[in-house]
Parts: structure tokens; sequence; C-alpha cells
């Protein structure tokens, strides 16, 4: 069965360096999503992304976060200086051409830890 | 802004009984309502879509209903097994956004 998949699991930096987190969406899919967990939170909704472009972002998603799709695999976010509480689980989602009556699928996470 | 609640936050339950999960959200226009599983860890694994339209859903031993007017779902786990022992998240996606609000889950505990 298809996945989205998430490299890499485990990202340790330190505060105030860049990090590219990077995920490979279930190959047909069109719409393209990043949420965050801080640890023992709620998960929170970053950024929506379809044709090549932000649909939507969260007050959390400002100038230090940015996402791209650099090739026809890859949807990556990075964040530009990081800060303490960056850290938390961030989940890649993706769904099909209907949108949001299909439903997302998540890989299994990426634990970003900023010391 | 939608804030969706679930309750109970934790349930403890003996092998073989029936699980019942609550919802609600407090904007009824929604596009849909997702049902997750979270195990410690790990990501989040769809189990039931619920569109706006529609009642209820089942899959194998989950059955999942949706009252969008009074702002409720309930997820039913039929013959609870210690397998189904993890987070149960629901999420709804509004009618004019592309983003699911999440709740902050039930823990569930199923004892052998």
């Amino acid at each position: 069965e298809p996945e989205v998949t998430q490299t890499p699991s485990h990202q340790v930096t330190q505060m105030g360096q860049e990090v590219i987190l990077r995920c490979v969406p279930i190959s047909n899919h069109l719409y393209f999503y990043w949420y965050r967990q801080i640890l023992g939170q709620k998960v929170e909704f970053l950024v929506s992304f379809y044709n090549n472009e932000i649909s939507e972002k969260s007050e959390i998603f400002d100038d230090q976060f940015s996402v791209e799709r650099p090739d026809g695999s890859n949807f990556t976010l990075k964040i530009r200086s990081t800060k303490l509480e960056d850290s938390a689980m961030y989940f890649c989602a993706s769904s099909g051409a209907g949108g949001p009556s299909d439903t997302q699928y998540f890989g299994p996470g990426t634990r970003l830890t900023v010391l | 802004k939608q804030e969706v609640t679930q309750i109970p936050a934790a349930l403890s339950v003996p092998e073989g009984e029936n699980l019942v999960l609550n919802c609600s959200f407090t904007d009824s226009a929604i596009y849909n309502l997702q049902w997750f599983r979270q195990d410690p860890g790990k990501g989040l694994t769809s189990l039931l879509l619920i569109q706006s339209s529609q009642r209820e859903q089942t899959s194998g031993r989950l059955n999942a209903s949706l009252d969008k007017s009074s702002g409720r779902s309930t997820l039913y786990i039929a013959a609870s097994q210690p397998g189904d022992s993890a987070t149960y998240l629901c999420a709804v996606i509004g009618s004019n956004d592309y983003k699911l609000s999440f709740g902050a889950g039930t823990t569930v505990t199923v004892r052998a």
C-alpha cells in the first residue's frame, strides 16, 4: 500500500541553525501538508500546498518557515533559524485530487530537537 | 476558530468490552471529520473519514457516527483487544479551508 515517507526520523540541531525536513508524499496525490505536534499537545496545522503554491497557512507558519516541492516527488519544510520552541514532531501528509474531501495520509514524522 | 474536544482524555477497559470515544467541535460548518490512531512516538493512521453529508461510516470493528448540527461524533470500537491500545484523535476540516483541526485525543488502554 502506498505510504508517505519522511526523513530523517530524528534531527538534532543547535538553536539558530537551519534545518530541512523531507517528505515523499503518495505518488498520485496533489495536496500536501505539514503539521507539528509539540510533546503533550495537540497536532497543529502549519501549511497546505497545492499546484506549487501555498494554499493556506497558520499563524505559526511565519517568515522562518518555507515549503518547497523541488522535484516531482519530494516536499520539504525549511526552518531558517531554529528556536528552542520549534522542538516538536513534524508530520507531512498528502491527499488526492479531491483535496479536502479526501483522506489525508500522514507520514511517520520527524522528531526535531533544538538544543 | 474551530475547537475540537475529546472526552474522556483516557480510558482503561478489560479486553472484550466495547469502547465509546466522543468528539465535539464548535463550528458545524465542516467538510468532513476524520478519526486517527496514534501509537506512542509514531505517526497518525487514518481509521475512518465521514463526509459532512454522511451520518456514519463503518470499517470492521469500528463505527463512527456524525451529528453535524450538534457538532458531535462518536467512535465505537467493538470487542476491544489489547492491540487497540493507542491514542485516538478526532479531526475536522472546515468547509472553507484545507486544514485539519485536531482534538487532544483519547488514550485507550485495553487490559488483557
